[in-house]
């Protein structure tokens, strides 16, 4: 079945640093692919998507570029803040899964001051 | 634009009582909403999806009798914990998803703490 791997956490930045939180995906089918970010005690908030091969989603100085051919979704951002602290996760939907969210495992990110 | 109201955010209460959580779209209608569970320091985990007007559709290993989910408008979907016990205590959260649209909106979620 569908599925998503993320690397895992916690991964701790200084302020400033530049951030790569890898995820790659298993899809039978073209999937859309997301990135979601939950503050502590909060939902989840909708970062960014993308929903076909090349296409590359961007929110807020984060980015991620769908990458069909190593099924790959990796999010960057060049300068991370303390406010950018929280849990990220990668997701896919696809209409092979009836458009239900895969969720990876969310890796925690910390950034000192 | 999208927003998803969950309510309540917290709640305690004493085992085998029933709990009742509210999912509401405010500004959009939303044939499906999606319930999850998440325990701590882990992903969600996808409990049943509820559908406006129909029975809800439960993932494998979810009881439904123990979990009701009831879909009766566009923008509120409800989610009741019955007989509650302290193995049900956790983090719930509701999605929701403008018809015939990608991505899911999700409430702020709604901790639950059974005694």
């Amino acid at each position: 079945g569908d599925s998503v791997t993320q690397m895992e956490g916690p991964v701790t930045l200084s302020e400033e640093a530049f951030l790569t939180i890898n995820c790659t995906y298993t899809a039978t089918g073209y999937p859309s692919l997301f990135w979601y970010v939950q503050y502590p005690g909060e939902g989840l908030q909708l970062l960014l998507k993308a929903t076909k091969a090349d296409d590359k989603g961007s929110n807020k100085g984060f980015e991620a570029t769908y990458r069909k051919e190593t099924t790959s979704f990796h999010l960057e951002k060049g300068s991370v803040q303390v406010s950018d602290s929280a849990v990220y996760f990668c997701a896919l939907s696809s209409m092979e899964y009836g458009n239900k969210l895969v969720f990876g495992a969310g890796t925690i990110l910390r950034v000192k001051s | 634009g999208a927003v998803v109201s969950q309510h309540p955010s917290w709640v305690i209460c004493k085992s085998g009582t029933s709990v009742k959580i509210e999912c509401r779209s405010l500004d959009f209608q939303a044939t499906t909403m999606f319930w999850y569970r998440q325990f701590p320091k882990q992903s969600l985990m996808l409990m049943a999806t509820s559908n406006e007007g129909s029975k809800a559709t439960y993932e494998q290993g979810v009881e439904k009798d123990k979990f009701l989910i009831n879909h009766a408008s566009l923008t509120l979907s409800t989610l009741t914990v019955t007989s509650a016990h302290p193995e049900d205590s956790s983090f719930y959260i509701c999605s929701a998803r403008i018809t015939g649209q990608q991505p899911q909106h999700f409430g702020d979620g709604t901790r639950l703490s059974i005694l």
